[in-house]
């Protein structure tokens, strides 16, 4: 079965720390992008950052950083100087194409909640 | 650029009954795609939708349906609902196989 694991429910960090969410995932493809997605209490679906899997480089957008270890299947996004806008629901998921359509598979999420 | 929009936001509706929602794609957009997030999980994958015509489809069973229009906007419907129908159900569009862009999504309840 094709899953995302994200093991954190909720994670907490005080403001301008930084704060790390894990995220492994199972697919038996080797072409497929991984993503982060914020979600907050507006419901819409933000896109925080993308890696290709077949680029070793781990992508990286202003204040969001990931580590992608492909051979453990692992994605994990850094978030520094955290801010209280950061705080949201975060999906771990990766689009694979199936020949005629791509469809997301996400996880189960984590809240983030930034204290002052 | 109005970005992805959704309609209702909210719904209420009786088990048994069938909803249609909306969702007008970004854009330049030509591929729609929609999601069911359900209290405390994540988006799972219902269908996708290109050149008005079903591409692909998750695991939701046949009281799930869609539709695509000329203009790329869709339709999601659901006949026959059920308590467990009750979700977030979210569009997303996207140019062929770019980088999907997401609705606020409708909040349906079934009671």
């Amino acid at each position: 079965a094709q899953t995302v694991t994200q093991s954190q429910p909720e994670m907490s960090v005080q403001e301008a720390e930084t704060v790390t969410l894990s995220c492994t995932y199972d697919t038996s493809e080797s072409d497929y992008y991984l993503f982060w997605y914020k979600q907050p209490p507006s419901r819409q679906m933000i896109l925080v950052i993308r890696q290709e899997a077949y680029k070793q480089q781990n992508a990286t957008e202003n204040r969001f950083s990931v580590n992608f270890q492909k051979a453990a299947k692992s994605f994990s996004l850094k978030i520094s100087d955290s801010q209280l806008g950061d705080a949201a629901m975060y999906f771990c998921a990766y689009r694979i194409y199936t020949g005629t359509a791509s469809k997301l598979t996400f996880g189960t999420g984590t809240r983030l909640q930034v204290t002052l | 650029d109005a970005g992805v929009t959704q309609s209702p936001t909210h719904l209420i509706k009786t088990r048994g009954q069938q909803v249609t929602l909306r969702c007008s794609p970004k854009s330049g957009h030509d591929t729609v795609s929609w999601y069911q997030q359900a209290l405390g999980q994540g988006p799972q994958f219902i269908f996708q939708y290109y050149e008005e015509e079903e591409r692909q489809r998750g695991n939701f069973p046949d009281r799930f349906s869609g539709h695509q229009f000329p203009n790329y906007s869709s339709e999601l419907n659901v006949n026959a609902l059920l308590l467990g129908d009750s979700a977030l159900y979210l569009c997303a569009s996207s140019f062929g196989y770019g980088e999907a862009f997401f609705g606020q999504g409708t909040r349906l309840t079934v009671v």
